[in-house]
């Protein structure tokens, strides 16, 4: 089976670095993707990691260590805009699971 | 490119009626999965087809089911419609399935604006 553990809620300031943790256990690994959704719309995708080590896209960065079953999401320089839900979702051999997803609010 | 779409995007029903959603993947791309979302389980994975085929289902009863076409538009059908379907039914294409090993491939799926249903 598959089990996908992050925490549920979040709040930082506007200007801060928040750390999402993603922590999984599943059977077979094939990437792990993170996602961005807002209240009332789609999921948009954020970022992809399939070997261990830290990928960066501009504020956000994102990293794995298999071994461990251990990601985090990292946003620096928050945004008000960046107060949203944050998916972690692992691929095994034939689907995306997800977890249940973290609410960061972003304070001014 | 335009993206995913879905319709309709908001649909209400009666308990005992049927449903059926239809998505229209990014152009080129041959696979669509099919989500529902819920404030207390989030993303529930339903089916995923890849070349009017089903390739995987979740963990759903048999009143739920799909179906893809020639042209990668997918249609999702539930039957006997319960108050607990109610959700936010999600569908995401990418340009392979999930169960190709594609080695280091991203292959993300992207996703349509869903269709909210309420069951009544």
């Amino acid at each position: 089976g598959q089990n996908i553990d992050q925490p549920t809620e979040m709040t930082a300031t506007e200007g801060a670095i928040v750390q999402i943790n993603c922590t999984y256990q599943t059977s077979g690994f094939n990437g792990l993707f993170w996602y961005q959704q807002h209240a009332g719309e789609a999921p948009t995708f954020l970022s992809y990691n399939v070997l261990d080590g830290l990928e960066e896209k501009g504020r956000f960065s994102s990293f794995l260590s298999r071994s461990k079953g251990y990601s985090y999401l990292l946003l620096k320089e928050l945004q008000m805009k960046d107060s949203a839900s944050y998916l972690c979702a692992v691929r095994n051999d034939y689907k995306l699971s997800f977890g249940a997803g973290t609410t960061v609010t972003v304070r001014a | 490119k335009a993206g995913v779409t879905q319709t309709p995007r908001y649909l209400i029903k009666t308990r005992g009626q049927q449903v059926t959603l239809s998505c229209s993947p990014i152009s080129g791309h041959r696979s669509v999965s099919w989500y529902q979302q819920t404030p207390g389980q989030g993303l529930q994975f339903l089916f995923e087809y890849f070349s009017e085929t089903q390739r995987n289902k979740g963990n759903f009863p048999g009143r739920f089911s799909g179906r893809q076409f020639s042209n990668s538009r997918s249609e999702m059908n539930v039957s006997t419609l319960e108050l607990g379907d109610s959700a936010l039914y999600l569908c995401a294409s990418s340009s392979a399935a999930q169960y190709q090993r594609l080695v280091l491939a991203k292959n993300e799926q992207f996703f349509g604006p869903g269709t909210r249903l309420t069951v009544l």
